[in-house]
């Protein structure tokens, strides 16, 4: 049973250009949570997605980011214009939220450096 | 929203037993708590989750008092391989809001 696919793992972007991240919940699994680590800071919580819907996007800033979980396919992180400051690790979770508290299940991360 | 408060780091040795203490106030009725591990260059894994009294698995027990107001994440007989960060969440997942992960415990098991 394949984990929480997360691809790229490396992504480097210079600054203006556009980063695609796309995370793969494990089987079963219909809600999507994406999260964003610093070095040496803890994981911030950017959106949280269901099939087709945005949940919750209070983490994620207004302008540049926008996510999607499609009907079909894997879940996007989609950053325009990147700058800078956008480098950082961006961790995708899953879970199957039919069994109360289920926790999360993370995947290994893409870590995007801009140049 | 709970806030959580843990210990920036720890230091043990290898065999040792460790107790990391999490602080959560303001905790509510329908909130779980939960321990997630994360090592270097991966993704937190998840280790065990509480709502009340104590949790054991293969791995961990948590220790939650009646006011559920803190937890005890405790690592028996731990190994060089356990060094890592240790997050202590709080939340209903019901709810849609464990969400905010702490600064968590960076934990240094020496030889």
């Amino acid at each position: 049973n394949a984990g929480v696919m997360q691809n790229p793992r490396h992504l480097v972007r210079r600054r203006g250009q556009e980063a695609r991240l796309r995370c793969s919940p494990m089987k079963g699994h219909s809600h999507v949570y994406w999260y964003r680590q610093l070095p040496e800071e803890g994981l911030k919580f950017m959106v949280y997605l269901q099939k087709e819907n945005i949940i919750d996007e209070s983490g994620m800033p207004k302008e540049r980011f926008s996510a999607e979980f499609p009907k079909e396919g894997p879940s996007i992180l989609r950053i325009q214009q990147v700058v800078r400051g956008d480098s950082a690790a961006y961790f995708c979770a899953s879970s199957p939220r039919d069994r109360g508290n289920s926790p999360l299940h993370f995947g290994n991360g893409t870590r995007l450096t801009v140049t | 929203l709970a806030k959580t408060t843990q210990p920036i780091s720890m230091d043990s040795y290898e065999g040792q037993e460790v107790n990391i203490t999490c602080s959560h106030n303001n905790i509510a009725t329908n909130d779980y708590i939960t321990w997630y591990q994360q090592f270097p260059s991966q993704g937190p894994r998840f280790i065990i989750q509480g709502y009340k009294t104590k949790v054991t698995n293969e791995v961990a027990s948590l220790f939650i008092p009646a006011d559920r107001k803190s937890s005890t994440l405790s690592l028996p007989r731990v190994s060089l391989s356990d060094t890592a960060v240790y997050y202590c969440l709080v939340g209903d997942m019901n709810a849609g809001n464990m969400l905010t992960f702490g600064g968590g415990t960076r934990l240094m098991v020496k030889p």
